[in-house]
């Protein structure tokens, strides 16, 4: 299995703040074929089922604000809320779809105001 | 505007087989590269991949439980059905169907959105 290694575990932001999650793959998820990181992330608000953020590691979803973005290549990667909003207090996961053998998710992170 | 709602029992007891149905809108299974996954999440704890079924009929399972998932699709009815057999209390999880979408102009993969609001299923005798 591909694990995804997330840190911090939570973190309490300021409004108005950046807020940066970073998410670790024990293997590389970038595909040598089409130079495409195969990683997803989600966002998961209190009671609410996971919303799709971001794929393909930095291609943002339609819909989704531009104050969120995906960095990263290979097993390193990182999802930046630039301005976090009240409305950004949620667990975020990130998702390889690198693989179906298994498809995995990290652990999440909570982000909270401070 | 796409989706999804899943359907079945609250509670099922240790070693029966649980049956959970994705009733969907706004797409199509007849073809190609659109599918449905289910994902799973224990209280408190984080999601967990079970199994996806594309329109080209492709299915991919979770390896580690491989033997006790099958999961099927009945185009005339737009729903995805998801069998889990020898059910066990660590199973009891929050279980969500999830759209696998195309992108106009792009490729498709095995990224979920959207979601249904999810089901909550106990197990316990």
């Amino acid at each position: 299995d591909i694990v995804m290694t997330q840190s911090p575990d939570s973190l309490a932001v300021s409004l108005g703040e950046r807020a940066t999650i970073n998410c670790k793959s024990s293997q590389s998820v970038l595909s040598n074929s089409n130079n495409k990181n195969y990683l997803a992330w989600y966002q998961q608000r209190p009671g609410q089922p996971p919303k799709l953020l971001i794929y393909w590691a930095s291609t943002r979803e339609p819909g989704v604000p531009d104050r969120f973005s995906g960095s990263g290549s290979g097993t390193d990667f990182t999802l930046t809320i630039s301005s976090l909003q009240a409305e950004d207090v949620a667990v975020y996961y990130c998702q390889q779809h690198y693989t179906t053998s298994p498809i995995t998710f990290g652990g999440g992170t909570r982000v909270e105001i401070k | 505007q796409i989706t999804l709602k899943e359907s079945g029992p609250t509670l099922v007891k240790p070693t029966q087989t649980l049956t959970l149905t994705c009733t969907f809108s706004g797409f199509s299974l007849n073809s190609g590269g659109v599918g449905v996954g289910w994902i799973r999440q224990p209280p408190g704890k984080a999601l967990e991949w079970l199994a996806l079924i594309l329109g080209d009929d492709t299915i991919r399972y979770r390896p580690s439980l491989r033997s006790r998932l099958t999961i099927t699709k009945d185009t005339s009815k737009n729903q995805v059905v998801l069998t889990m057999s020898d059910m066990d209390p660590v199973d009891t999880a929050t279980y969500y169907c999830a759209h696998r979408p195309c992108p106009p102009n792009d490729d498709c993969n095995n990224w979920f959105g959207p979601w249904g609001q999810g089901t909550l299923v106990t197990v316990s005798s």
